[in-house]
């Protein structure tokens, strides 16, 4: 059981260039998020989505962005990529909408933006 | 607006000891309370919850926390640290009907042989 996949697992990116993380989740899980980590500040939520063709913004949300087609994949798109997103990227899913807070996480894709 | 605090951003103690990472929160309302676990290059896994019910809550790897309402608390322990423990900690909180976890900072956990 593969649960959630992310791709690629390392990015290296040039100022201004664009990109997409792939997430994708075979459980029918309803709430898909994105989250970034950077060192000493958390998890902090970038956009998440509460079912397919349903998304919204998180904490950090400026330079993404994110669309849910199908339940089982939500992509989150760089637009231009500026060096403060250099970060390792989680994407995470949820069984319920509501979200009671169990995540299920994929393994990371670490991003260097040079 | 609510807020998870993690009293210190590393935490060492001996392989055998005891394990106390502590994590306030600030809420007029009884939360959810989550930790969870990252190891090295890995992404988060739930190590335990609490909803409702008992304030003492088990969860996997002989770790467990208990939530105390009077103290806005909820630290985690265990009583004998294995060098398997060895990982970073973060606490959460989230409120009936909130599409959104707030977390803590996190507490790396370093287990001296």
């Amino acid at each position: 059981n593969a649960g959630v996949t992310q791709t690629p697992k390392f990015q290296v990116l040039k100022t201004g260039q664009s990109m997409t993380l792939q997430c994708a989740q075979d459980m029918n899980h309803e709430y898909m998020s994105w989250y970034r980590q950077d060192p000493g500040m958390g998890l902090r939520l970038i956009h998440y989505s509460v079912g397919a063709g349903i998304t919204d913004q998180g904490e950090v949300p400026n330079g993404y962005n994110v669309s849910r087609s199908t339940t089982e994949d939500f992509p989150l798109r760089l637009l231009s990529a500026a060096p403060s997103q250099t970060s390792v990227y989680f994407c995470a899913s949820s069984p319920r909408a509501e979200n009671t807070g169990e995540l299920f996480f994929g393994e990371g894709s670490r991003l260097t933006v040079l | 607006a609510q807020s998870v605090t993690q009293l210190g951003s590393h935490v060492s103690v001996s392989e055998g000891a005891l394990v106390l990472l502590r994590c306030n929160y600030s809420s007029s309302v009884p939360p959810y309370l989550f930790w969870y676990v990252q190891y090295p290059n890995q992404g988060l896994q739930l190590l335990l919850k609490y909803t409702t019910g008992a304030t003492l809550v088990k969860g996997i790897n002989g770790f467990e926390a208990e939530f105390k309402k009077s103290e806005t608390s909820f630290h985690l322990t265990k009583p004998s640290a294995h060098m398997s423990d060895a990982a970073e900690y973060f606490c959460a909180v989230s409120e009936l009907g909130n599409y959104q976890l707030i977390w803590g900072a996190g507490t790396k956990l370093i287990i001296k042989p």
